[in-house]
């Protein structure tokens, strides 16, 4: 079984300042572990994915994600807000290796970006 | 990476009729899947679409209410039946290859 954990339905920060979005994940195996952003009316986008290589995964935009294991988490972060990152973001579970498509989403965290 | 269009993009359907939601994929792919995401919510996988093989659901969804085709590599369709109110939300598309999921733009669809 896997679940995932995004800790704030809703996160705020200026324009410049650092971004932190939290995830917490459960699974009973090794798992893949992405992000994907939805901007409005727009489909899914994959940002980044942890597939068992480097803990430390960079992803598109200047996001980055670290895989904790021992904190089960994979938090997102970027150094510095843009108004483009205005969006909702999802982090999804699956278990590891190719072919494993059972996804499982998190609740999303809607990120707004101040001016 | 793959290129998805689903058709319509968006429908007000009046309740009690059906709607067949087109998901179209730029290549061969063994592998495509619905998703729903209800106002506000996450995203719900309603069941797995291979080619030449019946559509295995997930808990919670049957195929007398969400029937599938999957005639080929490239195309599948869902089909919302007997539409009410609840079934309002965002039907996605999406498609595996390698270890990814690539997701078509959504068909928004609003039951009256």
């Amino acid at each position: 079984a896997q679940s995932v954990t995004q800790l704030d339905s809703h996160v705020s920060v200026s324009e410049g300042t650092p971004v932190l979005l939290r995830c917490n994940y459960s699974s009973s195996y090794s798992p893949s572990l992405f992000w994907y952003v939805q901007h409005p009316n727009k489909g899914l986008q994959l940002l980044l994915k942890y597939t068992s290589a480097a803990t430390l995964v960079k992803g598109i935009n200047g996001f980055e994600a670290e895989f904790k294991k021992s904190e089960t988490s994979f938090h997102l972060t970027k150094p510095s807000a843009h108004m483009s990152d205005a969006a909702e973001y999802f982090c999804v579970v699956s278990p590891s290796g190719a072919g494993s498509y059972q996804l499982t989403f998190g609740k999303g965290t809607k990120l707004s970006v101040i001016p | 990476s793959a290129v998805i269009s689903q058709k319509p993009s968006r429908d007000i359907c009046q309740r009690g009729t059906s709607l067949t939601i087109q998901c179209q994929v730029d290549s061969q792919v063994t592998m495509m899947f619905w998703y729903r995401q209800q106002p506000g919510q996450s995203l719900t996988l309603i069941a797995t679409a291979n080619q030449g093989s019946e559509a295995t659901y997930e808990s919670g969804f049957v195929i007398d209410k969400f029937p599938i085709s999957r005639p080929n590599l490239t195309f599948s369709t869902l089909t919302v039946s007997n539409m009410s109110p609840e079934d309002s939300s965002i039907y996605l598309c999406s498609v595996g290859r390698g270890t990814e999921q690539f997701f078509g733009p959504g068909t928004r669809l609003t039951v009256l």
